[in-house]
């Protein structure tokens, strides 16, 4: 079946812009991570639903990043006014439990 | 910000050797877990242990976990050159509100030579 896909694979903006990134989960799972990963380490979570809810959004850096998931499938990871700093690969994962399944990323670079 | 670190952070070996990784942390834990990575993108789960238990196999994947000194080790037996990814650990932490909020490591990266 279908995996986790991400779109765009790949997005680059310039410094002061707005982004959305887009997960599809797997059909049927209820919990869809974001995590973002940077050069050389490994992913950081960011934020998790549980059906439309964010249970968890501890992991965001700050109140530039937001994420929703209205219907409980699809999320939007939306960022505003980025920074350099953003630039990383934000993935995203599904689960009906135990394991997550991660989708390809999307690489995001801000100029 | 991340909860284990991994070592070694670069591991060169020839095709049919073994390759170990270790992984240490620093909180209780439910689970951890060791997920495989190609060129900086998707991850891909490999094999998940429980608080409870002390080793796990999965065909050429063994794993130990030892609580006490919160630390554990994936062992790949006769590697090969597909085996080359990146190899991270990831934490579920004891009181994560019953859900899997992973914590990852830095990863290991391994170059498996023919």
């Amino acid at each position: 079946g279908a995996g986790v896909s991400q779109t765009p694979s790949n997005k680059v903006t310039e410094k002061g812009k707005y982004v959305e990134l887009r997960c599809d989960p797997i059909s049927g799972h209820t919990a869809l991570y974001w995590y973002r990963q940077s050069l050389g380490q490994g992913p950081e979570f960011l934020i998790y639903f549980q059906g439309t809810g964010a249970a968890d959004d501890s992991g965001l850096p700050n109140d530039r990043f937001f994420a929703v998931r209205p219907e409980g499938s699809v999320s939007t990871l939306k960022i505003q006014r980025t920074e350099r700093g953003d630039s990383a690969v934000y993935l995203c994962a599904s689960s009906s439990g135990t394991p997550q399944y991660f989708g390809p990323g999307t690489r995001l670079t801000v100029l | 910000s991340q909860q284990g670190e991994e070592d070694p952070q670069a591991l060169s070996i020839q095709e049919g050797e073994n390759a170990t990784m270790n992984c240490s942390y620093k909180t209780s834990i439910n689970n951890l877990q060791w997920y495989r990575q190609n060129s900086g993108r998707g991850l891909v789960h490999l094999i998940l242990i429980r608080s409870n238990e002390r080793e796990k196999h999965s065909g050429r994947l063994r794993v130990t976990l030892d609580t006490s000194k919160k630390s554990s080790s994936l062992l790949i037996t006769a590697s090969r050159a597909a085996d080359t990814a990146s190899y991270f650990c990831a934490t579920a932490p004891e009181f994560s509100g019953g859900y899997n909020k992973l914590i990852f490591g830095a990863g290991t990266r391994l170059a498996v030579h023919p």
